[in-house]
């Protein structure tokens, strides 16, 4: 199957400093890719759509300007929890589409992401 | 609304035997996808099997089979000879709407397979 990573797998800091998370697709170019957010031993959360070259398309709820999300290129999309608190703490997983258009296109994951805010 | 149910939050399964995990699901879309995933202990989501709407056969992928019911909106996934490395959180999914341009999925709360030795 196609390859995603996700980079780092895990990350500690402080409240108010920011994290960037990355996401690439390996073997495969992504014009879209997607962060979910999964809390414990919860379901995962569509947080928003990256499109590269565009703007993220945000899920209901999800601060825009909390989560940020570039997607520059065709293999990468980037997610950057600023000013972090505590209650951003949790796994974030990302997602690209592979293969056909519409809802045959196959979902793969990156490892996900802890992360944890002292 | 548009909402995946996964009623069995954990289950045993012996090793070597088959199990099946439900899932029902909520959608007025005449078009959309169904797809199940496993989430180990590692955290990485890995796809196990799609099917379609549309699609006449069930799918099967391996030891991984989609019992789907299109009238029931059940689509429960059955993993056959049970092997321990199959312990993990297995998440129901579905895409709706899957021929316009959305590509949300919507999850389910999982299950938590646990396979006994």
């Amino acid at each position: 199957g196609a390859v995603v990573s996700q980079h780092p797998s895990r990350v500690i800091c402080k409240s108010g400093t920011s994290v960037k998370i990355e996401c690439r697709s390996l073997d495969f170019q992504a014009t879209t890719m997607f962060w979910y957010r999964q809390f414990p031993k919860k379901s995962l959360m569509l947080m928003a759509t990256s499109n590269e070259g565009s703007k993220a398309t945000y899920e209901q709820g999800v601060e825009k300007d909390k989560f940020l999300i570039n997607h520059a290129s065709l293999t990468l999309s980037t997610l950057t929890v600023t000013s972090a608190h505590p209650e951003d703490s949790s796994f974030y997983i990302c997602s690209a589409k592979v293969g056909a258009s519409g809802g045959r296109g196959k979902l793969f994951f990156g490892s996900g992401t802890q992360l944890s805010v002292l | 609304a548009q909402k995946i149910t996964q009623t069995q939050p954990g289950m045993f399964v012996q090793e070597k035997e088959a199990v099946t995990l439900d899932c029902t699901y909520d959608t007025s879309d005449p078009s959309y996808g169904l797809f199940w995933y496993k989430q180990p202990s590692s955290g990485e989501m890995i796809f196990l099997i799609y099917q379609g709407s549309y699609d006449q056969q069930n799918a099967t992928e391996g030891r991984y089979s989609l019992n789907f019911q299109k009238a029931r909106k059940s689509a429960n996934l059955v993993i056959s000879a049970s092997q321990l490395g199959d312990s993990a959180m297995y998440f129901c999914a579905m895409r709706p709407n899957y021929g316009g341009a959305t590509n949300k999925l919507i999850f389910g709360t999982g299950t938590l397979l646990a396979v006994q030795p």
